[in-house]
């Protein structure tokens, strides 16, 4: 399995501000993806990180609200964009494995705008 | 499209009892994995079990059992005498082998008495 770390594992920012959230994993990976998950629901994909290149981003998300960058194989930041309180959420990194099929997760960032 | 089910918002078992959360989904991908994760009230996403759609067996890791029925569509999840740290919202997720993203369901929460 892939070992995942997220930073920072929590934060409280003011809205209009932006925060850039860091994954990194213990190997190479063949895909990262980015979720948000709301408080008390699923998880919503908001983009796959793409190793060079622009994300894909799901429908509803968009490049200027969440911007993404993957690097290299093993690294991703995805920032939140002039926050409002609508962003809390817990956003989580996850990535599947070269050669594997399981997707694995990161612990998450809480995050809280007030 | 792929579609997850979960029809239990919330579930309550007896510690040490055996307890079935189920899971139904709907895709036309010929090759599928099927997986479970627990998220506890710290967040992270665990990875339980994995199954493959083309599996003769059902997927065991140790207290937990997918019980498969390919025909049926369904995919629930067994835990094995329950434990009060086994008390946390599971989620039922698919993904087609030749497809990048997940889909997951709306999630359990199981809550295990003393």
């Amino acid at each position: 399995s892939a070992v995942i770390s997220q930073k920072p594992s929590r934060d409280i920012c003011q809205r209009g501000t932006s925060l850039t959230i860091q994954c990194q994993v213990d190997s190479q990976v063949t895909m990262m993806f980015w979720y948000r998950q709301q408080p008390g629901q699923s998880l919503t994909l908001i983009a796959t990180a793409n190793q060079g290149s622009e994300a894909t981003y799901e429908s509803g998300f968009v490049i200027d609200k969440f911007p993404i960058s993957r690097p290299n194989l093993t690294f991703s930041t995805l920032t939140v964009s002039n926050m409002s309180p609508e962003d809390s959420s817990i956003y989580l990194c996850s990535v599947v494995s070269r050669g594997l099929y399981e997707q694995y997760f990161g612990p998450g960032t809480r995050l809280t705008v007030t | 499209a792929q579609k997850i089910t979960q029809t239990q918002p919330g579930m309550f078992v007896q510690e040490k009892e055996a307890v079935t959360l189920d899971c139904t989904y709907d895709t036309s991908d010929p090759s599928y994995g099927l997986f479970w994760y627990k998220q506890p009230s710290s967040g992270e996403m665990i990875f339980l079990i994995y199954q493959g759609s083309y599996d003769q067996q059902n997927a065991t890791e140790g207290r937990y059992s997918l019980n498969f029925q390919k025909a049926r569509k369904s995919a629930n999840l067994v835990i094995s005498a329950s434990q009060l740290g086994d008390s946390a919202m599971y989620f039922c997720a698919m993904r087609g082998y030749n497809a990048g993203k997940s889909t997951f369901g709306d999630g359990t929460t199981l809550t295990v008495k003393p």
